[in-house]
């Protein structure tokens, strides 16, 4: 079964550093999207991507993120000076159509310290 | 602020019985309406999904969809220890975001 791939899996980084982390959609998915989850929270959106343009933004995507797709494979989440409450689960999705279920990589554990 | 709001349990059933998770969201223009299982320290894993008011079965799993009460429940026919985990309710408007849930704990006891 098609897999979305993150990496890494555990990233330690100090307050202040940037952080890219990465993914891999599916190949044939055109909707992409990041969330993040602090420990013991809900799943929050971060951000979705089509037609290599933001399509979607929430109030905690602010300038210090950023999301790329550099190539036709990765799609990047970028944090510019990390913050403690940075601290999360990343995960990110690809969707088919955008209308149904999506589908999560495993997600990438940031810890800023 | 759209909302979904979610019992976060533990719900606590025994083996082979049947648990009921319930979800309820406050937009009224939501149209595609999820439910994920998430163990602990991995990622969402979609096992339900459903669009129109009604029940919609799927192996030992069915969701439920009431618009006009703007609700959402997942049945677990045949609970197995395998089956704890977090289930999240997941609604998507027309924007293509999920809004989720703060997820019920489900503990199956063997």
């Amino acid at each position: 079964e098609p897999e979305v791939t993150q990496t890494p899996s555990h990233q330690v980084t100090q307050m202040g550093q940037e952080v890219i982390l990465r993914c891999v959609p599916i190949s044939n998915h055109l909707y992409f999207y990041w969330y993040r989850q602090i420990l013991g929270q809900k799943v929050e959106f971060l951000v979705s991507f089509y037609n290599n343009e933001i399509s979607e933004k929430s109030e905690i995507f602010d300038d210090q993120f950023s999301v790329e797709r550099p190539d036709g494979s990765n799609f990047t989440l970028k944090i510019r000076s990390t913050k403690l409450e940075d601290s999360a689960m990343y995960f990110c999705a690809s969707s088919e159509d955008g209308n149904y279920g999506y589908t999560f990589g495993s997600g990438t554990r940031l810890t800023v310290v | 602020q759209k909302e979904v709001e979610q019992n976060s349990g533990p719900l606590s059933v025994p083996e082979g019985a049947i648990a009921s998770l319930n979800c309820t969201y406050s937009d009224r223009g939501s149209q595609s309406f999820f439910w994920y299982r998430q163990y602990s320290g991995k990622s969402p894993e979609l096992i339900m999904s459903i669009y129109s008011n009604g029940d919609k079965e799927d192996g030992r799993f069915t969701a439920q969809l009431n618009k006009a009460s703007q609700y959402v429940s997942l049945l677990i026919r045949d609970s197995q220890p395998s089956d704890s985990a977090t289930y999240l309710c997941a609604v998507n408007g027309h924007t293509g975001k999920l809004i989720f849930g703060q997820g019920t704990t489900l503990q199956v006891k063997p």
